[in-house]
């Protein structure tokens, strides 16, 4: 267990609606990292947060946004949900933006 | 996209050694190898990670080539649990800021530990 939790496990929405999903920080840890992965791929990088701050982005729309609180957990807002948005979505956090990354169990989203 | 290259997959007897390769020619004097596993589709696992010396932890060692262009990932007696996607990934450490040391997965090997 690496003390990174993500809710809700399992979320099935459909095209066109807007998905918040929530992950909170292993204790003491201030940097968040999102990652998507589709069925059979290796995750990909979204955005990072650091101390409240976007620290970076992959190669993802902006309808793609987060937001990380004081107490350092995060969210992961998805608007105008696509098909291709079905995926499984991980967090993952570490001491400082540098640091190992430690992962949450992930959340499966279902766009129908 | 991804700085290593992993054989898609591998078989393993149960309670013999895992050897599992990597190779990462390009990389950088900064950057650092870490490996991460993926059991059935729950969140990556961290390993272990490693510069330039070889490493070992309570789950597996690391061996990097002196020219640091390959590694390897050693589970010394390979259980059933041990059965999983393994990525071997180069990031930076010690850079903060551009993208604070994201992560790039490449498409990892698949183990499979047979009885």
């Amino acid at each position: 267990e690496t003390g990174v939790t993500q809710s809700p496990t399992h979320l099935i929405k459909t095209r066109g609606q807007q998905v918040t999903l929530r992950c909170s920080s292993q204790s003491g840890h201030n940097t968040v990292s999102w990652y998507q992965q589709a069925l059979g791929q290796g995750p990909q990088f979204i955005f990072q947060y650091y101390r409240e701050e976007e620290n970076g982005r992959g190669n993802f729309p902006p309808r793609f946004s987060g937001l990380q609180f004081p107490n350092y957990s995060s969210e992961l807002n998805v608007n105008a949900l696509e098909l291709d948005d079905s995926a499984l979505y991980l967090c993952a956090s570490s001491l400082v933006a540098t640091d190992t990354q430690y992962f949450g169990p992930g959340t499966r989203l279902t766009v129908l | 996209d991804a700085k290593t290259t992993q054989p898609p997959s591998m078989d393993c007897a149960e309670g013999r050694a895992a050897n599992l390769p990597c190779n990462h020619s390009t990389i950088s004097g900064n950057e650092y190898v870490y490996w991460y596993r993926q059991i059935h589709s729950q969140g990556p696992q961290y390993i272990i990670h490693g510069l330039k010396n070889n490493e070992t932890n309570e789950m597996a060692s690391l061996i990097i080539t002196e020219d640091r262009k390959s590694s390897t990932l050693i589970l010394p007696h390979a259980t059933l649990r041990d059965t999983a996607v393994y990525y071997c990934i180069v990031r930076v450490r010690g850079v903060i800021y551009n993208q604070g040391g994201k992560l790039i997965f490449g498409q990892g090997t698949e183990l499979s530990v047979k009885p």
